[in-house]
C-alpha cells in the first residue's frame, strides 16, 4: 500500500529565503508525481507534475526534483515571499494512469516579511 | 473554460439528515474523482468514477455513503444519516481522457474549491 510523507510538517522562514519542501513515498512503481498548494479554506492549485520517466519540472521560482528509485522528491522554492504561505501537497500516482492520487498530509508554510 | 465546480460550498446538516454534494467536472472532462479531507489530515481518495461507471470505490465507507456520475449533469456524493465523525471538506477533482482511449493523461487532476460539511 503506498504511503506518502511529507518533511516537515511545518516550516516557517523569512522573505527571500531558499527552501526545500520534502515528500518521500514507499512503492516507487508510480506513474507520475504531482505538488499541489493549498490555501486555508479553499482548494488545490496544481504547481508541477513530474512524469515518472522524468526527473525534474520547473516554474518560475519553483523547482521539483523527482527520484523513483529512492522515492523521494524535493520542492525548492526560490528566494521566498510572504504570498508563498500555504499549504503543499505532494501527490504520487499509481503505476498504471487512471489510478488515483495519494497524498501526503503536506507541509504548511509561513513566509514572514 | 470554467474549472471544476462544487456546490453547494458550504453546507451544515443536522445528525440523521442527508447531505448531498455536487460536482461539475472541467468541459469535457469524463473522469471524476471524490477525495475527503479531515481537519488536520491529508486528502483521502474515495471514489473514482467515468459516465454512469464506478471504477474504483476502494476508499468509500461501506455504508452510508454512494457515488454517481450519470449521463448527464453533475457528479453526486451523496451521505445518508450524517454524523459528526462526516464534517470535513469534501473535493472533487476530473481528468481528461486523451483521445484513442490511451489515459495517458489521467492522473493530471484539476480539483475544485471543495465543499465544507459541517454535521451539528
Amino acid at each position: 500500500k503506498q504511503e506518502v510523507t511529507q518533511i516537515p510538517a511545518a516550516l516557517s522562514v523569512p522573505e527571500g529565503e531558499n527552501l526545500v519542501l520534502n515528500c518521500s513515498f514507499t512503492d516507487s512503481a508510480i506513474y507520475n508525481l504531482q505538488w499541489f498548494r493549498q490555501d486555508p479554506g479553499k482548494g488545490l492549485t496544481s504547481l508541477l507534475l513530474i512524469q515518472s520517466s522524468q526527473r525534474e519540472q520547473t516554474s518560475g521560482r519553483l523547482n521539483a526534483s523527482l527520484d523513483k528509485s529512492s522515492g523521494r522528491s524535493t520542492l525548492y522554492i526560490a528566494a521566498s515571499q510572504p504570498g508563498d504561505s500555504a499549504t503543499y501537497l505532494c501527490a504520487v500516482g499509481g503505476n498504471q494512469a487512471g489510478t488515483a492520487l495519494i497524498f501526503g498530509k503536506g507541509t504548511t508554510l509561513s513566509v514572514s516579511s | 473554460n470554467a474549472g471544476v465546480m462544487q456546490n453547494p460550498r458550504h453546507l451544515v446538516r443536522r445528525r440523521g439528515q442527508e447531505a448531498r454534494l455536487r460536482c461539475s467536472p472541467v468541459k469535457g472532462h469524463s473522469h471524476v474523482y471524490w477525495y475527503r479531507q479531515l481537519p488536520e489530515e491529508g486528502l483521502k481518495f474515495m471514489v473514482y468514477l467515468q459516465k454512469e461507471n464506478i471504477i474504483d470505490e476502494s476508499g468509500m465507507p461501506k455504508e452510508r455513503f454512494s457515488a454517481e456520475f450519470p449521463k448527464e449533469g453533475p457528479s453526486i456524493l451523496r451521505i445518508q444519516q450524517v454524523v459528526r465523525g462526516d464534517s470535513a471538506a469534501y473535493f472533487c477533482a476530473s481528468s481528461p481522457l486523451i483521445s484513442g482511449g490511451a489515459l495517458t493523461g489521467a492522473n493530471v487532476l484539476t480539483f475544485g474549491a471543495g465543499s465544507r460539511l459541517t454535521v451539528l
